[in-house]
């Protein structure tokens, strides 16, 4: 069973709307929980990184959040733009496998216009 | 530019082949890294290397193989006995080994003919 859980899936937003994508972990301690966007046929970029003490980070239209206590991470895109067409991946750092990443399956969004 | 090239971009494999993926980096990273990206499926880890002239296996490292004769190098080996290859292999380097920010190539997708 994955320890880094994505959803949705995929999603389509209509420009200028807002979404939030979801990431359950199921592995504590944990270092850093980051985001990337991948857009298609290219590596992942990182968006934001948090450790375990960090509540939000933003990153322009993009803001995390982290709940340790329900281990849960979620990604907001504000007033999408069609350039935010991409896969983002959650990926957590596991202290007690050396530091260890764990990718998320991600989460492919569409904006259309 | 710094950052981190693959190449090539596509790679067809004939039964039997062994092909070599490239990777170069010029971010001084001591870290570099081999993943295996299949469609919906978070990221696996292939192999690692954290200093010159040494690397470890990664979560599936059968059916590949690897060198890091010098630090900006880190070629990945596809070898016959990988019987499954078709996927989208991405490179990624690190400051050091102790999984900070990964900046990733921009990857090459293997096909088998």
């Amino acid at each position: 069973k994955n320890q880094v859980e994505q959803s949705p899936q995929s999603l389509i937003i209509l420009e200028g709307k807002n979404c939030t994508l979801q990431c359950n972990y199921t592995v504590s301690p944990f270092s850093n929980l980051r985001w990337y966007k991948q857009d298609t046929g290219r590596g992942p970029v990182s968006l934001t990184i948090m450790t375990f003490s960090e509540n939000t980070k933003s990153n322009g239209r993009y803001t995390a959040t982290l709940d340790a206590d329900t281990k849960q991470s979620s990604l907001h895109i504000t007033a999408s733009q069609l350039s935010d067409s991409a896969s983002y991946i959650c990926v957590v750092s596991i202290v007690a496998a050396g530091n260890k990443l764990t990718f998320g399956g991600g989460t492919r969004v569409l904006v259309k216009p | 530019d710094g950052g981190i090239t693959q190449s090539p971009k596509y790679l067809f494999r004939k039964e039997g082949q062994n092909v070599t993926l490239s990777c170069e980096q010029n971010l001084n990273h001591d870290a570099m890294y081999w993943y295996r990206q299949d469609p919906g499926q978070g990221l696996r880890l292939i192999y690692y290397s954290q200093i010159v002239n040494d690397f470890q296996k990664g979560d599936i490292a059968e059916g590949y193989s690897v060198s890091r004769e010098k630090k900006e190098s880190f070629p990945l080996t596809v070898t016959s006995a990988q019987k499954n290859p078709t996927a989208f292999y991405l490179c990624a380097s690190s400051l050091t080994g102790s999984s900070e920010k990964l900046f990733f190539g921009s990857g090459t997708q293997l096909s088998v003919l």
